[in-house]
């Protein structure tokens, strides 16, 4: 089974704070993304990666930056971190390529900022 | 325009009962459907992925319609423990081959 390892269930921080949330996939997916999801607006892209060091911004990436030095992980940086950064964030992979697209999702961190 | 749309409901349902509903999206050129499954404060899991001949698990039917552009789900008698939030997601071509565009789901709650 494709297994999507997310570093922390739960997280607090404070305002201003830099925080890294870290994903790991085990299947030697190319594909990785990070999201946030909210009550009322569902999943939003933050950012996506279809290779090792390369990004591509999502739907929004305001505030955000990623990392991918190695295929396996795929790390989420708040620089400076804000209350409205509170939520719940979910990294996926997939394998890639057409008819590949199935994404699977690690097991969510909620980030509170205080 | 949004590449998909769901209304959130929520669906309250009989135990016992039969419920659908539906997913549309706006890209006729779509390809890769798939319905998922989000618990309550939990990571959505793939329920499962929708062909053109439609799919069948159990108690759970999906199917695809590509002339009005929607998919579907269809969950027959009805159990407490199918109270979850049900995503669908798409490929629609701007996307490329790696993305998928997800719907906010359809949240569907089974009363005893």
């Amino acid at each position: 089974d494709v297994k999507v390892t997310q570093s922390s269930r739960y997280l607090v921080k404070r305002t201003g704070e830099k925080v890294f949330l870290e994903c790991v996939q085990d299947m030697d997916h190319e594909n990785m993304f990070w999201y946030r999801q909210d009550p009322g607006l569902g999943l939003r892209l933050i950012y996506f990666s279809y290779d090792v060091k390369m990004k591509e911004k999502g739907d929004i990436p305001e505030g955000y930056s990623v990392s991918r030095e190695k295929k396996e992980r795929f790390s989420l940086i708040l620089e400076s971190a804000s209350t409205n950064q509170t939520s719940m964030y979910l990294c996926a992979s997939s394998l890639g390529g057409a008819g590949d697209t199935e994404a699977f999702f690690g097991q969510g961190t909620r980030l509170t900022v205080v | 325009r949004k590449e998909v749309e769901q209304d959130p409901g929520p669906f309250n349902v009989p135990e016992g009962a039969t419920v659908a509903f539906n997913c549309t999206y706006s890209n006729s050129a779509s390809q890769s459907f798939f319905w998922y499954r989000q618990d309550c404060r939990k990571e959505p899991k793939l329920l499962m992925s929708v062909y053109s001949s439609g799919n069948e698990d159990g108690r759970f039917t999906a199917q695809l319609n590509r002339a009005s552009q929607y998919i579907s789900l269809l969950i027959r008698d009805s159990k407490l423990s199918d109270s979850a939030t049900y995503l669908c997601a798409v490929n629609p071509p701007t996307y490329g081959n790696n993305r998928l565009a997800f719907g906010k789901g359809n949240q569907v709650v089974v009363i005893p």
